[in-house]
Parts: structure tokens; sequence; C-alpha cells
């Protein structure tokens, strides 16, 4: 138990389908991460909040879109998705200042 | 591109035998550097960290970084099949918010 939890675990979705990932972490860190895990690929970083305000955008197309209403929680919006968007979509969580990153279990999301 | 390197394996080794993971890196600015292992189907678990040249020790667990050659590796003594998993290296890049640039893993077996 790493202190960062995600919703829903697993989602399965149609192309046409608006959904949305929930992030939560109660380690009271300031900064929060998105992050996507394809097979055979390396982690790729989405998008970076620092204390709920975007610090990078990571060219992701918009059909995400993230949100982070507080410093505890943080959203991927989903809409129009792709087969080839099929992936591991984790989040993770870091103090302020520091770079030492902790990962939430992650929601497993197929297109169909 | 700033890049992070791992021999994707599989690397094989005998229960109670000694398992050296490599990584090199592209960045020559790059101060933060982590271990993650992740199990099939789970997310990355933090194993350790390190930021300066040398050796760091953790229990089973070894890192050693070399700045000048731009390399960073992970020991495991007496290897358990339970270390039976993917270990991701990252590297905190220069330049941009505390972002992690992560190698694609190196799959490690221990056999019985």
């Amino acid at each position: 138990e790493t202190g960062v939890t995600q919703t829903p675990r697993h989602l399965v979705m149609g192309m046409t389908n608006k959904k949305s990932l929930k992030c939560e972490q109660h380690l009271g860190h300031n900064a929060m991460y998105w992050y996507k895990q394809s097979a055979k690929k390396p982690l790729e970083l989405m998008f970076v909040y620092s204390l709920e305000e975007r610090v990078e955008n990571n060219s992701v197309p918009s059909r995400f879109s993230p949100e982070c209403p507080n410093s505890s929680h943080l959203f991927l919006h989903l809409h129009t998705l792709q087969p080839e968007d099929s992936a591991l979509y984790l989040c993770a969580a870091a103090g302020l200042g520091t770079d030492t990153q902790y990962f939430g279990p992650g929601t497993r999301l197929t297109v169909l | 591109q700033k890049e992070v390197e791992q021999n994707s394996g599989p690397l094989s080794v005998p229960e109670g035998a000694i398992a050296s993971l490599n990584c090199t890196y592209s960045d020559r600015g790059s101060q933060s550097f982590f271990w993650y292992r992740q199990y099939s189907g789970k997310s990355p678990e933090l194993i350790m960290f390190i930021y300066s040249n040398g050796d760091k020790e953790d229990g089973r667990f070894t890192a050693q970084l070399n700045k000048a050659s731009q390399y960073v590796s992970l020991l495991i003594r007496d290897s358990q099949p339970s270390d039976s998993a993917t270990y991701l290296c990252a590297v905190n890049m220069s330049g941009g918010y505390n972002k992690l640039i992560f190698g694609a893993g190196t799959r490690l077996a221990v056999h019985p």
C-alpha cells in the first residue's frame, strides 16, 4: 500500500464513450503525475501537476483531459479514444521539491 | 532525446546468486536515480534511490552509481524466486519539473 489509490482498476470502453479515471493520494504530497504503460514500452509521462497547476503536458492528444481539483485528487477524462490507447494508466505522487514518486495500482484500460 | 537504456532480458539467475541489473542514461546533468520493481500486472514499487557516486546498500539490494560513465546498477544478493519481476531504472533528467524518464525494464527470472 503506497498511499495512492486509483479507480476503477479495470475499464472497458467503446471508442465513442466518455469515462474518467480517478486518483487519490493520502501522502500529503503536492505533485501528481499520470503515466501510460503500453506492452513492451517504457512508462510514458503524460501530465504533471504541482500544487494543482499543470506544469507539464507531454504532447498528449486532446482526447485525454486531466483535472486536478485539489492536491489529493487527480482525474483523467477520456473521450473518443482509439484502440491503441489501451494500456495501464498509472498515477503517481511526490512531495513538493522531491523527485521520489510513489505509484498507485493503476487502471487497466481496454478500448474496443 | 533524453534516454534511459536497459537490457530487456530475461536475466536468469539461480536462487541464492547475485543478480546484476544495469542501466545507462544519456543526460550528463541528471542528479537522481531510482530503481523500481514491477511484478506482472502490478504497478511499479520503489526499491531504492541514489544521488551520489558510489554504492548504497539496503538489505539485499545495492545500488551503484557512476556519473562519469553515466551508469547505474542494482545488485540483488541471495536472489529469491520472489525477486522475479521486471526492474525499471528511472532518471530525473536535468530541466523540466522533477520528471522521471524510465527505461523499458529488465526482466529478472530467479529459478530454484
